[in-house]
Order: C-alpha cells, then structure tokens, then sequence
C-alpha cells in the first residue's frame, strides 16, 4: 500500500513552460486535493476533486488546472509557468471531507526561473 | 469551518512535555479539531482528533474543555524528533468542503 505518490520530487522550469505534476493513491478515496506551500507559510488549498469527473477551485486557482478521470489520479497543470508559481506542491486523499483524516504525498519543490 | 488561532511558535527542550493551545471560538457544533504534524520536507501527517473531553492515543493527548473554544494538543516528553510545525484545524466530519491549514505552530526541541 503506497498511500499516496507524487512525481515529480524536484522540479525547475523556465518563465512560460508547461507541466503537469502528478498525483495517485490507492485507497480508494473519493476525495483528493492538490496544495501549494511557501517559506514559512502553510498550506493553501488550490483545487480540489470530490470524486472521478468532479473538480472545484479552492483559495489560490489561479494558473492552475485539474482533470479526475479515474479516482487514483489527480494531475495537476501548469499552463504558463510564473516565478510566482515558485512552491512545494502536495497533494492530499481522504475518504470524506471536512475534518476526515487527510493523507499527503510527499511533496514536489518547483522553481520557475 | 472554524477559525483557529494558534501561537506561531515554541520552544522547549527534550523531555519536557510540550502544550500547544489553539483558540477556535466560533466552532460550530459538528466540528472535530484535528491537529496535524509536518516535518521538514515531507508533507503534513495526522497526529489526532477529537470533539470533547480528552482523547489520548500513542502520539498525543488532545483536551477539549466544556465550551469547545480551544484545545491543547499535549506532546509528553518531547524529543528532538518532535521538532515540526504543528497544525489545529476545526471542521465537520463529513463536511462539504476541504479544510484549509494556517501557518501552524513551529514547535523546536532543543537538547
């Protein structure tokens, strides 16, 4: 049981560029949600997916997208990179929502130059 | 979602026990406080959740007074490995939103 994964760990990426940032667990949670950590902040909810075709923005959406096609995958999209999109990501899975335990990936560290 | 409040850090040093208050006065009456711990470079872990009383599991304690308009998260003993930000978030079970972290509490052991 892997819990949930993420790739890739480190990334570095020009001003412009695209990427997508994958998530996946594996089990079997409806719930996922993709976060953006900064130095000595915590974290701030992107988007989120309440179950396979379903997706909502959370506080900071901006710049971002997100697809559910399956319920183990949430990949998350940088259309047009910005130094501003400088952060660690994590994404999360949970069987609810609202105060249900959360579990988190590892964490991916992108810097846009 | 409740609003918490929490110091935005603390020192201590090993073997003490280590109390973390959060202040969340506008929980609602289906919210559960859940703390959750983070390490350097890794993402946050769940550490234990309550609604009342006290709850106490191999990691922590958890007390919740009668007006449920704070907790203390109670670390017994601490190590350095207890060094981390802890973090208080007030949501329903089952609720129809994902909760959102603050800035937590950064806890640091010293020897």
């Amino acid at each position: 049981n892997a819990g949930v994964t993420q790739t890739p760990k480190f990334q570095v990426l020009k001003t412009g560029q695209s990427m997508t940032l994958q998530c996946a667990q594996d089990m079997n949670h409806e719930y996922m949600s993709w976060y953006r950590q900064d130095p000595g902040m915590g974290l701030r909810l992107i988007h989120y997916s309440v179950g396979a075709g379903i997706t909502d923005q959370g506080e900071v959406p901006n710049g971002y997208n997100v697809s559910r096609s399956t319920t183990e995958d949430f990949p998350l999209r940088l259309l047009s990179a910005a130094p501003s999109q400088t952060s660690v990501y994590f994404c999360a899975s949970s069987q609810g929502q609202g105060g249900s335990e959360q579990y988190f990936g590892p964490g991916t560290r992108l810097t846009v130059t | 979602l409740a609003k918490t409040t929490q110091p935005i850090s603390m020192d201590s040093y090993e073997g003490q026990e280590v109390n973390i208050t959060c202040s969340h006065n506008n929980i609602a009456t289906n919210d559960y406080i859940t703390w959750y711990q983070q390490f350097p470079s890794q993402g946050p872990r769940f550490i234990i959740q309550g609604y009342k009383t006290k709850v106490t599991n191999e990691v922590a304690s958890l007390f919740i007074p009668a007006d449920r308009k704070s907790s203390t998260l109670s670390l017994p003993r601490v190590s350095l490995s207890d060094t981390a930000v802890y973090y208080c978030l007030g949501a329903e079970s089952g609720g129809s939103y994902i909760p959102t972290f603050g800035r937590g509490t950064s806890l640091i052991v010293h020897p």
